[in-house]
């Protein structure tokens, strides 16, 4: 099925522990996103790509990082995971003038 | 510094009735985003608008470039239709960043 696929669903790491969120999309969509959800903050947005090989970073960057190997695969790496980042985490994509598709999140509690 | 404003937060309503929810957002988007959250938490998108209106089934998305404002709007409410809707901005070109607002939570009573 044509989407979004995001890896894992749940997630419970410890303190200091490092982890990959996979995202994949198979619209061949040149922009992809990561974003994190949390209670009063609504939505924001962590990194984004506008094609393979290029990436930038979103309103809250720090402790993320990402790469854009493919047009398929948009990982989300966090590097030393803390508290402070548990959350829920959506990857989207889109075409250049349509809107978002979103991945079903990956709810990540750090412990 | 680039915000996007949402009212009301929540909001419920009787089937059958409309129901209007608003955006407003500060200078520079490029394009304006509708998006549903359902009770699941799976996030859909709903329209995408740079100017006019668009509509889609009992839904209809305006903005008013002049005013940086817009408006969602359910005609003929349902309870399925009880969600979250987010309104979202691009800044810094279509492809830029997404501020999103916090969300109005709608519920919508049999």
């Amino acid at each position: 099925n044509a989407g979004v696929t995001q890896t894992p669903k749940f997630q419970v790491l410890k303190t200091g522990q490092s982890m990959t969120l996979q995202c994949a999309q198979d619209m061949n969509h040149e922009y992809m996103s990561w974003y994190r959800q949390d209670p009063g903050m609504g939505l924001r947005l962590i990194h984004y790509s506008v094609g393979a090989g290029i990436t930038d970073q979103g309103e809250v960057p720090n402790g993320y990082n990402v790469s854009r190997s493919t047009t398929e695969d948009f990982p989300l790496r966090l590097l030393s995971a803390a508290p402070s980042q548990t959350s829920v985490y959506f990857c989207a994509s889109r075409a250049f003038w349509y809107g978002y598709t979103f991945g079903s999140g990956t709810r990540l509690t750090v412990v | 510094k680039n915000e996007v404003e949402q009212s009301p937060q929540n909001l419920t309503a009787q089937e059958g009735e409309f129901i209007t929810i608003n955006c407003s957002y500060s200078v520079g988007i490029s394009a304006l985003h509708w998006l549903q959250q359902h009770p699941g938490g799976g996030i859909v998108s709903l329209f995408m608008l740079s100017s006019g209106k668009k509509k889609h089934g009992r839904l209809i998305a305006t903005i008013n470039i002049q005013e940086k404002h817009s408006s969602l709007h359910i005609t003929a409410s349902h309870p399925r239709d009880s969600a979250v809707y987010i309104c979202a901005g691009n800044y810094g070109g279509s492809q830029g960043n997404l501020i999103f607002g916090k969300g109005t939570k709608l519920s919508v009573k049999p």
